[in-house]
């Protein structure tokens, strides 16, 4: 079955400070669609980044990297120079193909605190 | 116009009220979802709209209707709802059905059953 594992529940750091959330996944599939959700405290998910199963390569944007390896199944997300800005609730997720329709399969979520 | 509105933005209703969430977007999406999100979990799929039929119920009780009237709106209506359906209530929308594009989210409907 499609499962997501962010380890990491709470993560709080010091502004400045660069901070790695951990996503860890299993499917049965061999191809599929890696996200990564950010939600502030006003409820929307804003879409991060999409990541497909044959594109291994790191991709960078500002101050978000995310580094995905096949090998381990992983998609990890490293916010660099972390700002207060960045505080919120991280979701990463794995699609699901059923009935024909994409569905998104959730981790737990990771609660990331940026403190001035 | 890049966004998914979803209005109202909090809801408190009684055990007995039929109330109703309405979601919209002019993206030119051709398929939008109702997600319901409790405290501190994830999200989960309640349904799925594509070319305005319903393509999936994930087993949602029934006092939860949806209705897609055309392609640019979505509605959630809601009877005789219990106190552990508050939650939040998500709407998204993505270019088809199976793209794997991601969603686009809107910024949901805060239900509280009282």
């Amino acid at each position: 079955a499609q499962k997501v594992t962010q380890a990491q529940t709470e993560i709080s750091v010091v502004e400045k400070e660069d901070v790695t959330l951990d996503c860890v996944y299993e499917t049965r599939d061999t191809t599929y669609y890696l996200f990564w959700y950010k939600q502030p405290p006003s409820g929307e998910l804003v879409f991060l980044i999409r990541r497909n199963s044959f594109d291994e390569q790191n991709e960078i944007s500002g101050r978000y990297s995310w580094n995905f390896q096949k090998s381990t199944s992983s998609f990890n997300f490293t916010i660099t120079a972390s700002q207060v800005v960045d505080s919120a609730v991280y979701f990463c997720a794995l699609s699901d193909r059923i009935q024909g329709a994409q569905k998104l399969v959730f981790g737990q979520g990771t609660r990331l605190t940026i403190n001035p | 116009d890049t966004e998914v509105t979803q209005t109202p933005k909090h809801l408190v209703m009684g055990m007995t009220n039929k109330k109703s969430l309405k979601c919209e977007q002019h993206m030119g999406h051709r398929a939008m979802y109702w997600y319901k999100q409790k405290a501190k979990k994830p999200p989960e799929l309640m349904f799925v709209y594509s070319y305005e039929k319903l393509s999936i119920n994930e087993s949602v009780p029934s006092r939860f209707s949806p209705e897609c009237p055309n392609s640019s709106l979505l509605n959630l209506h809601l009877h005789a709802l219990q106190p552990e359906d508050s939650a939040l209530y998500l709407c998204a929308s993505s270019q088809e059905l199976g793209t794997n594009y991601g969603y686009t989210f809107g910024s949901g409907t805060r239900l509280t059953v009282v």
